[in-house]
C-alpha cells in the first residue's frame, strides 16, 4: 500500500508528556499537511510543510506544538506537555505539488490524554 | 474568511433513497470543491471534486455541481446503499492557498 502512512494509531498519554506523532506520504509526494479533528467536528489545518520547510503554520497553536518535516524520514507533529483538551484525531495529508492536485489522506493518530 | 457550511446530521435513509446532503461555501475568489468520505476509524477518501463553476463532480454515483450563483456544492446520490454509511465532509481550497477549509461534516447512516 503506497498510501499516506500514520503511526501510532492509536497514543495515549498522561498530562504534562509530550506526543510524537508521525507521517510518511505517499510516494513522490513532498508536500505535507497536518490537520486535526475534535469530537464530531471536521478537520482544521494546522500546517503545511515541504522537505526542510514549514510554509504554513498558521492553523498551530502558539505554544507546545511543533512539526518538521527532515530531508530524510518521516513527518513529526510533536505535542510537549500534553493537555486533556489536545485528545484528538490527527490526520496528516500529501499532494504531490502545490498546484490543484488533491490531498491524499492518511488513517489518523487518534491521541488520548488520560 | 473562508468558510464551509454543511447540513446539519445525522441522516438516516433507507435502503435506495434518494440523498442530498447539502453545502455552501464562502471564499474569496474561485475555489475548488472537494467532497470527502470517512468511514469508521479510518482517515479521508476524496469522493469527488470540481475546480470551476458550474464543473459537476461525479465518483461511485455520487454526484455534486459547483454552482458560483447560489456558492452550493450540494452532494446527491440516487439510490443509497447500507456500505454508502459514513461522514462526509465538503471542503474547500483557495486558488494560492494550500489549506483545505472543511465543513463540520454530515454523519449519514442506511438502514436496509
Amino acid at each position: 500500500n503506497a498510501g499516506v502512512m500514520q503511526n501510532p494509531r492509536h497514543l495515549v498519554r498522561r498530562r504534562g508528556q509530550e506526543a510524537r506523532l508521525r507521517c510518511s506520504p505517499m510516494k513522490g509526494h513532498s508536500h505535507v499537511y497536518w490537520y486535526r479533528q475534535l469530537p464530531e467536528e471536521g478537520l482544521k489545518f494546522m500546517v503545511y510543510l515541504q522537505k526542510e520547510n514549514i510554509i504554513d503554520e498558521s492553523g498551530m497553536p502558539k505554544e507546545r506544538f511543533s512539526a518538521e518535516f527532515p530531508k530524510e524520514g518521516p513527518s513529526i507533529l510533536r505535542i510537549q506537555q500534553v493537555v486533556r483538551g489536545d485528545s484528538a484525531a490527527y490526520f496528516c495529508a500529501s499532494s504531490p505539488d502545490r498546484g490543484q492536485q488533491p490531498q491524499h489522506f492518511g488513517d489518523g493518530t487518534r491521541l488520548s490524554i488520560l | 474568511g473562508n468558510s464551509v457550511t454543511q447540513m446539519e446530521g445525522p441522516v438516516t435513509l433507507s435502503e435506495e433513497a434518494f440523498l442530498t446532503i447539502n453545502c455552501t461555501y464562502t471564499a474569496t475568489g474561485y475555489p475548488s470543491l472537494f467532497w470527502y468520505v470517512q468511514y469508521p476509524g479510518e482517515g479521508l477518501q476524496l469522493l469527488l471534486k470540481a475546480t470551476k463553476a458550474d464543473d459537476k463532480g461525479s465518483n461511485k454515483g455520487f454526484e455534486a455541481t459547483y454552482r458560483k450563483e447560489t456558492t452550493s456544492f450540494h452532494l446527491e446520490k440516487g439510490s443509497v446503499q447500507v456500505s454508502d454509511s459514513a461522514v462526509y465532509f465538503c471542503a474547500l481550497k483557495v486558488q494560492g492557498a494550500q489549506k483545505l477549509v472543511f465543513g463540520q461534516g454530515t454523519r449519514l447512516t442506511i438502514n436496509p
